[in-house]
């Protein structure tokens, strides 16, 4: 499977827990973002990276949140002193950027329950 | 698996019949838009997508619309079958690879 890759698909915690999650792109795609996504809406947009660069954040992306692709390759999303408000789907999107729009192509989401 | 979109509009259809698929979207100044097919449990799914130049694209199946001048993108597909069941979502964007704005999304429901 040559997709977006998200680990892990699911994981509980307890309030005030650090979580991490990572997220794998298409592997010649040079941009990378993170969405959230609750029920009954579409994906909200947290924060994206062209190759290691953090270009974009969105004020969803509260100081507890911190995204990381220190190789421009992967890429982490860590939550820290996770609230119950924190619960979503945790989506990472890769596309390919060049002076043309390209499609982003989503991996299947972590999604996060707070206990 | 988990529901996607618990309280979205339903557009119900028959096996065999054309869907259409409304959104309305915010940004004139978007200029980039995609459709995307989202099951229970997994993230979207690209289906097709159209740039501001141009007003109509067609793939396997799936057409999209664009009206610019009402801000209104439409899906239509073609011969629906029980495998287009899922929740269909557009996203507008403006300038090559920046974020995605979605928009509320719609239910698909192909009845046998």
């Amino acid at each position: 499977d040559t997709g977006v890759s998200q680990n892990p698909r699911h994981k509980i915690t307890k309030r005030g827990q650090n979580v991490t999650f990572r997220c794998d792109p298409i592997s010649e795609h040079n941009r990378l973002y993170w969405y959230r996504q609750t029920l009954g809406q579409g994906p909200e947009f947290l924060t994206y990276f062209q190759n290691e660069a953090q270009l974009e954040k969105s004020r969803l992306l509260s100081d507890r949140f911190s995204a990381e692709r220190p190789k421009g390759s992967f890429s982490t999303l860590e939550i820290q002193r996770t609230e119950q408000g924190d619960s979503a789907m945790y989506l990472c999107a890769s596309s390919l950027g060049t002076s043309s729009n390209q499609p982003q192509h989503f991996g299947d989401g972590t999604r996060l329950s707070i206990l | 698996g988990e529901s996607v979109g618990l309280h979205l509009p339903t557009l119900s259809v028959q096996e065999g019949d054309n869907s259409i698929i409304n959104c309305a979207y915010s940004n004139s100044a978007s200029d980039y838009f995609i459709w995307y097919k989202q099951e229970s449990g997994k993230g979207p799914q690209f289906i097709i997508d159209i740039r501001s130049n141009m007003d109509k694209r067609q793939g396997q199946r799936v057409t999209v619309l664009l009206n610019k001048t009402v801000k209104h993108l439409s899906l239509q597909i073609a011969a629906t079958q029980p495998g287009d069941s899922a929740v269909y979502f557009c996203a507008e964007t403006r300038a090559a690879g920046n974020k995605l704005t979605f928009g509320g999304g719609t239910r698909v429901l192909v009845k046998p």
